[in-house]
């Protein structure tokens, strides 16, 4: 039973599309992550959500917006795509407090063509 | 943006080495630092969370220690086995933010 889970896992889009990655976790989690992986292979953090509300959201471009519907699930939307968008995309998420380590899905490639 | 570094940035050492590597981290607003073994096209797997200065945690033939005042920590690996082989990533834990370094990548010859 995969603790994060996230699809897909592949995603090859043409430039200006909308798309979307879905992230689940069935860890009972309250706070949930979007990493991005970049170029130098950085994981760097761009929205956390802790039960439900967002509490973070680094500098990422307006067309990114996060949709958490529930604890469990928090999904991300890529409006008007660009070629710099590609990238792994990992989803992660944690107990949020103390020594709460962070459980990371598969990671979703996304490729724009 | 926090600095979080690692070195070294790839390390290759022979079957029954021991070997260990570094993680620089800013020495204030600490919360935890975080190890973790990220394998070629798997998900970064959490290895420790380190909190206390001085702490040392071990987990079989891997530990970590931890000097929150001068803002590092080691990760030592002893009698390195080709399973070993992977990215050792740390992150500082900024209180539900984690900055990660860039990585060691370590390879493991039999």
């Amino acid at each position: 039973d995969t603790a994060v889970s996230q699809t897909p896992k592949y995603l090859v889009t043409q430039m200006g599309n909308d798309k979307s990655i879905k992230c689940e976790q069935n860890l009972g989690h309250d706070t949930m992550y979007w990493y991005k992986q970049d170029s130098k292979k950085f994981l760097k953090i761009m929205f956390s959500y802790n039960n439900k509300e967002l509490i973070i959201n680094e500098t990422v471009p307006n067309r990114f917006s996060p949709k958490s519907p529930d604890k469990a699930h928090l999904n991300l939307h890529i409006n008007s795509l660009e070629l710099g968008d590609s990238a792994v995309y990992f989803c992660a998420s944690s107990l949020g407090q103390g020594e709460a380590e962070a459980f990371f899905g598969q990671g979703t490639r996304l490729t724009v063509v | 943006i926090l600095n979080v570094e690692q070195s070294p940035q790839s390390l290759h050492v022979q079957e029954g080495d021991s070997t260990n590597f570094t993680c620089s981290f800013p020495s204030s607003n600490f919360y935890a630092l975080h190890w973790y073994r990220w394998e070629t096209a798997k998900s970064p797997e959490a290895l420790f969370v380190m909190t206390l200065n001085g702490d040392e945690k071990k987990k079989g033939r891997i530990s970590a220690t931890l000097n929150t005042k001068e803002g590092y920590s080691y990760l030592y690996i002893k009698g390195s086995q080709p399973e070993d082989s992977a990215t050792y990533l740390c992150a500082f834990d900024n209180f539900n933010k984690f900055y990660f370094g860039s990585g060691t990548k370590l390879n493991v010859k039999p």
